[in-house]
């Protein structure tokens, strides 16, 4: 089946530093790809959305200069958290959508800025 | 805007017996899909079961089965023979016209030996 290649799976990294996490779909052609953010106990925030070779669409509320989103290829979408600040500790992940429709999720980010 | 709403923030059952956790959604689409997912603590999403709005049949996988009704806009999850490996949050999505999934708040089961 469909499978979503995210990682690192965990990350710690000092405050004012940046952070990139990838998700590379291994085994499809993921046209779309969208990056949730998930705190603790709760349900997925959908941050941005993003399509091959196309800006990202954000989602209100979300800064796109912070939260900087790459998908340059078909099988590749990278997420990168700039100048990190211990808010924007939480759970990332990624899931992608095929032309066979359907969503596949990486295994998520685990990012601690401290 | 469209919504999805999980009623129950956590159930418990039995293992071996059945559960049934709510799902309730709001789309103005005529034609959607509707996901039940499942977060194990490994915080993996796994999709458990798919049913496409226009199809008047409940999708089925194995023990699990869903309760899609169209008009009440209501897409319940029933677990059978619940297993210990079931324990897990479990989310209700609906899928909008861009292709995004609506979430649930999510419902917690925990399975008792």
């Amino acid at each position: 089946g469909a499978v979503v290649s995210q990682h690192p799976s965990w990350v710690i990294c000092k405050s004012g530093t940046s952070v990139k996490i990838e998700c590379r779909s291994l085994d499809f052609q993921a046209t779309t790809m969208f990056w949730y953010r998930q705190f603790p106990k709760q349900s997925l925030m959908l941050m941005a959305t993003s399509n091959e070779g196309s800006k990202a669409t954000y989602e209100q509320g979300v800064e796109k200069d912070k939260f900087l989103i790459n998908h340059a290829s078909l099988t590749l979408s990278t997420l990168t958290v700039t100048s990190a600040h211990p808010e924007d500790s939480s759970f990332y992940i990624c899931s992608a959508s095929g032309p066979r429709f359907g969503y596949t999720f990486g295994s998520g980010t685990r990012l601690t800025v401290v | 805007a469209q919504t999805v709403t999980q009623s129950q923030p956590e159930m418990s059952v039995q293992e071996a017996e059945t559960v049934t956790l709510s799902c309730t959604y709001d789309t103005s689409e005529s034609d959607y899909y509707l996901f039940w997912y499942k977060q194990p603590p490994s915080r993996q999403m796994i999709l458990v079961i798919r049913q496409e709005a226009y199809k008047q049949q409940n999708a089925t996988e194995n023990r699990f089965s869903v309760n899609f009704q169209k008009a009440a806009k209501s897409f319940s999850l029933k677990i059978s023979d619940s297993q210990l490996g079931d324990a897990a949050m479990y989310f209700c999505a609906c899928m909008d016209s861009n292709y995004q999934l609506i979430w649930g708040a999510g419902t917690k089961l925990i399975i008792k030996p």
